[in-house]
């Protein structure tokens, strides 16, 4: 099974609107890290968060870690219609080994 | 864009048929993931290089094997082909392995399909 589970599994919702998604994970890890993959095509890399920190912004995007729970959450603020994708969070552990979930698939209607 | 190439874009082959994929890592990067992700699901780790020496190793069997030169670019070799090995293959490059600061660049990935 995936380390990382992303949920919702699909997300849809009006463009200037706010958008969150989880992460939940089983093991200990040494970062946590959110991808972002437009249809078919590679993974764009939108923030690390390492396992001693809590929060993290960049632009629009907020991300929040909770070690004791074992999740984290996306979220992206005034949405566009570009933000339409699939984001996936990965877990990487001790070993430097990333571990993916299947996915949040985003559509945001102009 | 990251720095990181793969080559070729598309591939097709037929079952029982071998294939070798290439990746060259981002400058300054000594460490290649390789990842298969197939249709509607996740990225799932294959191995991982690190200066040329294999570390570690995701749920494949041995006909998937790889290489990293000293340049630090990778391949990735898929013997026997099957049908369920239709997938986006992905390579990352990254600076260090195991670090908590360590971030992964993809490239745009290897579109296989088994015949």
């Amino acid at each position: 099974s995936q380390q990382g589970e992303e949920d919702p599994q699909a997300l849809s919702i009006q463009e200037g609107e706010n958008a969150t998604m989880n992460c939940s994970y089983k093991t200990s890890i040494n970062n946590l890290q959110w991808y972002r993959q437009n249809s078919g095509r590679g993974l764009v890399h939108l923030i690390l968060i390492r396992s001693n920190e809590r929060e993290k912004h960049s632009g629009r995007l907020r991300v929040t870690l909770d070690t004791s729970k074992k999740s984290s959450s996306l979220l992206i603020t005034a949405s566009r219609a570009a933000d339409t994708a699939s984001y996936f969070c990965a877990t990487v552990g001790l070993a430097g080994k990333s571990t993916f979930g299947d996915g949040t698939t985003l559509t945001v209607k102009p | 864009e990251t720095g990181v190439t793969q080559s070729p874009t598309h591939l097709i082959k037929t079952r029982g048929q071998q294939v070798t994929l290439r990746c060259s890592s981002q400058s300054g990067h000594n460490t290649v993931s390789w990842y298969q992700q197939a249709l509607g699901q996740g990225p799932q780790f294959i191995f991982q290089y690190y200066r040329e020496e294999e570390n570690g190793r995701g749920n494949f069997p041995p006909r998937f094997s790889g290489l990293q030169f000293p340049n630090y670019s990778s391949e990735l070799n898929v013997n026997a082909l099957e049908l369920d090995d239709s997938a986006l293959y992905l390579c990352a490059s990254s600076l260090t392995p195991g670090r908590e600061y360590d971030e992964q660049f993809f490239g745009p990935g290897t579109r296989l399909t088994v015949l």
